[in-house]
């Protein structure tokens, strides 16, 4: 069964320092959402791709976060410089595409962030 | 402002009981919600989606119904096992374009043998 992949599954590093969190979604979803969840909490959407294209980046923080799908497949979530409230799971999820009756998001793994 | 609740503390079981979780919500009027479980350090797994105009859906032990007028979901896992223990998402879909979603901070499930 297809599954979404992301990298690394775990990440230490100090407050200043730059991170990086790839994703690889299922083959031929075309939508992509990058969640930040904070442990006891629910997932928050940060970014969702619609192919190539941010559609929905209104809760990331710019300032220090960033993220893209260049060629529509896989994509990077940057943080530079991290912070130590940036410490959460990191979630990659896909779906086959924004419409009615494929609502169903698959997700990753995850990326358990620590910032020391 | 848009809220979702779900019973915070944890919810424990003797296996074979029947677990019921609530989610409840405020100033939203969603399309759908869906389900999803999370065990711990994984990402959450979907279970089961309803829509605004279905009052219930079945899937094998699990069953969730939804109240549009109390704005309120119900998930129920019938012939609970130790199997199920987890903790379990109600997810909205919000204002601003479809597939948005929204999640509660999820329920702890313990079903203990």
């Amino acid at each position: 069964e297809a599954e979404v992949a992301q990298s690394p599954r775990y990440k230490i590093t100090e407050k200043s320092q730059a991170v990086a969190f790839w994703c690889d979604p299922i083959s031929g979803h075309a939508t992509l959402y990058w969640y930040r969840q904070i442990l006891g909490q629910g997932p928050e959407l940060l970014v969702q791709f619609q192919d190539e294209s941010v559609v929905d980046d209104s809760q990331l923080p710019k300032d220090r976060f960033s993220a893209e799908r260049l060629k529509g497949v896989d994509s990077t979530l940057k943080i530079q410089p991290a912070e130590l409230g940036d410490s959460a799971m990191y979630l990659c999820a896909s779906s086959l595409r924004v419409s009615e009756n494929q609502e169903t998001q698959y997700f990753g793994p995850g990326t358990r962030l620590l910032v020391l | 402002s848009q809220k979702i609740e779900q019973n915070s503390e944890a919810l424990n079981i003797q296996e074979g009981k029947t677990a019921t979780l609530t989610c409840n919500y405020t100033n939203y009027s969603p399309a759908y919600l869906q389900w999803y479980r999370q065990d711990p350090g994984r990402g959450p797994v979907f279970l089961l989606l309803i829509r605004e105009n279905e009052k219930e859906k079945r899937k094998e032990r699990l069953k969730v119904t939804f109240d549009t007028t109390l704005k309120q979901s119900l998930f129920h896992i019938t012939a609970s096992q130790p199997a199920d223990s987890a903790t379990y998402l109600c997810a909205l879909n919000r204002s601003g374009g479809y597939n948005k979603l929204i999640f509660g901070a999820g329920t702890r499930l313990a079903v203990h043998p």
